[in-house]
C-alpha cells in the first residue's frame, strides 16, 4: 500500500519568514495530494490540494509543488503569521481512493 | 448541506464495556475513512469503507474492533471490551471518491476509565 513520509516533524520560524514542509510517497498511482491544517483540539481542515496533472498551485500565502518523477510534494507558506501555528498533514490518494497521511509537522511561528 | 457529523463528541467507558462511535458522512459522499489520533501524534489509518463494503481494514486491530457502513444510516466504529489503551480521538472523514476533497468530522474523544 501507499506510504507517505513527512519532514520535518517540528518546525519553528520567526514571524514573517517562510516555512517549507516536504513529503514523499511510494505509490506511483497516487494522483491527488491534499494538505490539512489541524489546530489544537480541532479537526483537520483542508488548506490546499494538488492533482497529478499540475506541478504547482498557489493560494495567497500558501503554495504546493509536486514532482511526480521523484514522488515528492511540498507545502510552502510565505510571510508566516502566529495564526499559522498548527500541525500540518500531507496526504496522498491513490487510484483505489485510499487516503494516506504523513506523520505531521508541528509548525510554530514565533512573534 | 451539513458537514460530517460524528457523535458522541465525548465518550467515557469503563474497561470491558463497548464503545460505539457514529459518523454521518456529508450528503452525496459514499466513501468513509476512520482514523485514530493520540495526543501530540498523527492520524493513524484504521479502516476505509464504501457503502456496505469494507475496502481496506489493514489499520484496524483484528480483535475487538469492527466497522460498518450500512446502506441506510451512519458508519459505525465499534470497540468491544475497551481497554485504557483505546483512549484516543477517533476521526472520520468522508469524500465522494475520485480526486475530491475529504472532509473531517469533529471527532469522538474516547476515554476509558
Amino acid at each position: 500500500g501507499e506510504n507517505v513520509e513527512q519532514h520535518p516533524s517540528t518546525l519553528s520560524v520567526q514571524e514573517g519568514d517562510s516555512a517549507v514542509i516536504k513529503c514523499t510517497y511510494s505509490d506511483s498511482a497516487s494522483n491527488y495530494f491534499p494538505w490539512y491544517k489541524q489546530e489544537l483540539g480541532k479537526r483537520p481542515q483542508l488548506i490546499i490540494d494538488i492533482r497529478s496533472n499540475v506541478g504547482e498551485k498557489k493560494d495567497q500565502r500558501i503554495a504546493v509543488t509536486l514532482n511526480k518523477t521523484a514522488k515528492h510534494f511540498s507545502l510552502h507558506i510565505t510571510e508566516t503569521q502566529p495564526e499559522d501555528s498548527a500541525v500540518y498533514f500531507c496526504a496522498a490518494v491513490n487510484a483505489g481512493n485510499m487516503l494516506t497521511f504523513g506523520g505531521g509537522t508541528r509548525l510554530m511561528v514565533k512573534p | 448541506n451539513a458537514g460530517v457529523m460524528q457523535n458522541p463528541r465525548h465518550l467515557v467507558r469503563r474497561r470491558g464495556q463497548e464503545a460505539r462511535l457514529r459518523c454521518s458522512p456529508m450528503k452525496g459522499h459514499s466513501h468513509v475513512y476512520w482514523y485514530r489520533q493520540l495526543p501530540e501524534e498523527g492520524l493513524k489509518f484504521m479502516v476505509y469503507l464504501q457503502k456496505e463494503n469494507i475496502i481496506d481494514e489493514s489499520g484496524m486491530p483484528k480483535e475487538r474492533f469492527s466497522a460498518e457502513f450500512p446502506k441506510e444510516g451512519p458508519s459505525i466504529l465499534r470497540i468491544q471490551q475497551v481497554v485504557r489503551g483505546d483512549s484516543a480521538a477517533y476521526f472520520c472523514a468522508s469524500s465522494p471518491g475520485g480526486n475530491a476533497e475529504a472532509f473531517f468530522g469533529q471527532g469522538t474523544r474516547l476515554t476509558v476509565v
